[in-house]
């Protein structure tokens, strides 16, 4: 499976902890996003990668929530300090302009849930 | 403003009925793409098509067709002949060309629900 890929699918935390998530883009694909949904809502933005360097970031995107992609590869997604509020469904996405220009592939999404 | 407007939050069909899923969009930029994307229960987005905003010719993809008025500045989907498969969340999508690379601005989504 070529795909994009999410770890874990899944995460269950309390109140205050941090929680990092792991996006692995379709291979050769130099655009990476990650977006946020919730429930009964579409997708909402919150940054974008080309290559190793974010270009974007949303204004949902608070100062207790960083994102990487250090080799140009796969991203990670960290929240610190996890509120009751940070559930939801954290998708990511990869694009190439070279491939199939301006269409985003998602991947499965991480679902959190905050206790 | 850009926005992205599906009023339908839920639909329910007997299978082989048709049904057409409404999407509604603003923009001020004249060249934009929108996007129609698929949600199973499992979670992920499935991509189903990319329209140009210049290009105006409506498509059909098996049981799938598209129809883009940029007059009214619509862009419904219509299932002819839905299957049980077809349930789903339908997602609507809008992207400008010469504006940010990463904002796809999502339509809140109608939900499908196919009766056999």
């Amino acid at each position: 499976d070529t795909g994009v890929s999410q770890n874990p699918r899944h995460k269950i935390t309390k109140r205050g902890q941090n929680v990092t998530f792991r996006c692995d883009p379709i291979s050769e694909h130099n655009r990476l996003y990650w977006y946020r949904q919730t429930l009964g809502q579409g997708p909402e933005f919150l940054t974008y990668f080309q290559n190793e360097a974010q270009l974007e970031k949303s204004r949902l995107l608070s100062d207790r929530f960083s994102a990487e992609r250090p080799k140009g590869s796969f991203s990670t997604l960290e929240i610190q300090r996890t509120e009751q509020g940070d559930s939801a469904m954290y998708l990511c996405a990869s694009s190439s302009r070279t491939v199939t220009p301006e269409t985003q592939y998602f991947g499965p999404g991480t679902r959190l849930l905050v206790l | 403003a850009q926005k992205v407007t599906q009023a339908q939050t839920e639909i329910s069909v007997v299978e082989k009925e048709d049904v057409t899923l409404d999407c509604v969009y603003e923009t001020r930029d004249t060249t934009y793409y929108l996007f129609w994307y698929k949600q199973p229960p499992s979670g992920e987005l499935v991509f189903l098509i990319r329209r140009n905003s210049f290009d105006e010719q409506n498509e059909i993809s098996g049981r799938y067709s598209w129809n883009f008025q940029k007059s009214t500045s619509s862009f419904n989907f219509t299932i002819t002949a839905s299957q049980v498969v077809d349930s789903a969340v339908y997602f609507c999508a809008l992207r400008n060309y010469g504006g940010s690379q990463g904002n796809l601005i999502f339509g809140k989504g109608t939900k499908l629900s196919v009766k056999p």
